[in-house]
């Protein structure tokens, strides 16, 4: 079993739509969660970190966290074209000495047909 | 504030070769950590440093290794190039301060082994 899980897709969704992105780990120690935006041929650019359990939202974005589903999922209201790229769903992974290693999943590509 | 910088941000090398790649975190910042991405394994994580020290390596032969210097610059070294060493190598940089421990990338390093 992968450490982080995501549907591949491409999710495709009209302009406008609401785009849903999830999102399943396997650690139950897992404390921070975060998905990065990632345009091809670029590097992962940061749009949500959650921490603890429920919702967070920030402009158009909000992300869920389900610590007892292991679940964490990404919503992106009034899509646009401008958010097509592929969604990264990163865990912070168990480590010696309290050190920061991130578990990536596969990620999920999005295409928001205008 | 400046973001991560990497450099150089295209190398071509052949195999048997040896690499190092160099990385300048934000302002601040005194954590960096090494990712290496590619098709088909996705982004996997290599090694973090943090006060010169490496904390924590992933999964990757002693041909990766890498350090980090007393104003956290990072450089990574690849001995014994091989084919499959062809990726994006990604740097981020962190506070490393719990409440705020998340990680930004830098550009990428892309390297073509041939």
């Amino acid at each position: 079993q992968k450490e982080v899980e995501q549907n591949s897709g491409p999710l495709s969704v009209p302009e406008g739509a609401i785009a849903s992105l999830n999102c399943t780990y396997s650690d139950r120690g897992s404390q921070s969660f975060f998905w990065y935006r990632q345009y091809s041929g670029k590097s992962p650019e940061l749009i949500m970190s959650i921490y603890s359990n429920g919702d967070k939202e920030d402009g158009r974005f909000t992300a869920q966290l389900n610590k007892a589903s292991q679940y964490v999922s990404l919503l992106i209201r009034d899509s646009q074209p401008s958010d097509s790229a592929t969604y990264l769903c990163a865990v912070e992974g168990p480590g010696v000495d309290s050190s920061y290693k991130l578990i990536f999943g596969s990620g999920t590509r999005l295409l928001v047909r205008p | 504030k400046a973001g991560v910088t990497q450099t150089p941000r295209y190398l071509i090398k052949t195999r048997g070769q040896q690499v190092t790649l160099s990385c300048s975190p934000i302002s601040g910042h005194r954590s960096v950590s090494w990712y290496q991405q590619t098709p088909g394994q996705g982004l996997q994580f290599l090694f973090e440093y943090f006060s010169e020290t490496q904390r924590n390596k992933g999964n990757f032969p002693g041909r990766f290794s890498g350090r980090q210097f007393s104003n956290s610059r990072s450089e990574m070294n690849v001995s014994t190039l091989e084919l499959g060493d062809s990726a994006l190598y990604l740097c981020a940089s962190s506070t490393r301060d719990p409440s705020t421990d998340t990680q930004y990338f830098g550009p990428g390093t892309r390297l073509t082994v041939l």
